[in-house]
């Protein structure tokens, strides 16, 4: 059974500060593995997606890498602001339909 | 541009009540899936569907009922509420298509309380 973890499950960070956030799963053979934001009492955003094929994809300040060998993503976030505080998730998907999530990271930044 | 939209967004429910939690999406998305939110446990899958009349199970179906009748609509049924299924509970659609690797659009939410 596919797990996945995430760690830190909070961080708070000042304004500025480069950061990154990790996100592990035990089954490395995935369709594919996506970064939500989630904000207080709000459905998720989707950030980004890599396939499974890919190394890493970038959005803006955003950059997440994916090494499916070790079971291991990563989202670094450049030069953090107030607005990017809020819960960020991972979600591995083996066959495309049916995604397992990470219990995310809560992430304060501080102005 | 409405995207997801789920109905009601908080609703109380007494033990062995049933109701039915609406999502509606507007992009034409053949897949759309429903999970549930719980403290510190990220979200789970219950049922999901990649077009009208298919239907299949997530990872924790017990309890829950799901049909899909048209492509807009994927409503989710407790036909007996317990605590147990008191969550968040969250529709998902996206395009499916050949390549079931797009973006997923969520709905925001529907908070349900079992007493």
């Amino acid at each position: 059974k596919q797990e996945v973890t995430q760690i830190p499950a909070a961080l708070s960070v000042p304004e500025g500060e480069n950061l990154v956030l990790n996100c592990s799963f035990t089954d490395s053979a995935i369709y594919n593995l996506q970064w939500f934001r989630q904000d207080p009492g709000k459905g998720l955003t989707s950030l980004l997606l890599i396939q499974s094929s890919q190394r890493e994809q970038t959005s803006g300040r955003l950059n997440a890498s994916l090494d499916k060998s070790s079971g291991r993503s990563t989202l670094y976030i450049a030069a953090s602001q107030p607005g990017d505080s809020a819960t960020y998730l991972c979600a591995v998907s083996k066959y495309g339909n049916k995604l397992v999530f990470g219990a995310g990271t809560i992430l304060r930044v501080k102005s | 541009n409405a995207g997801v939209t789920q109905t009601p967004k908080f609703q109380v429910l007494k033990t062995g009540q049933s109701m039915t939690l609406q999502c509606a999406q507007d992009m034409n998305h053949e897949y759309m899936s429903w999970y549930r939110q719980d403290p510190g446990m990220g979200l789970r899958l219950i049922h999901y569907s990649v077009g009208a009349g298919i239907t299949d199970q997530g990872e924790v179906p017990n309890g829950y009922n799901v049909s899909r009748s048209t492509t807009e609509d994927f409503p989710l049924r407790l036909l007996s509420a317990a605590p147990s299924q008191t969550s968040v509970y969250f529709c998902a659609s996206r395009a499916q298509g050949a390549n079931p690797s797009g973006e997923l659009f969520f709905g925001e939410g529907s908070r349900l309380t079992v007493l």
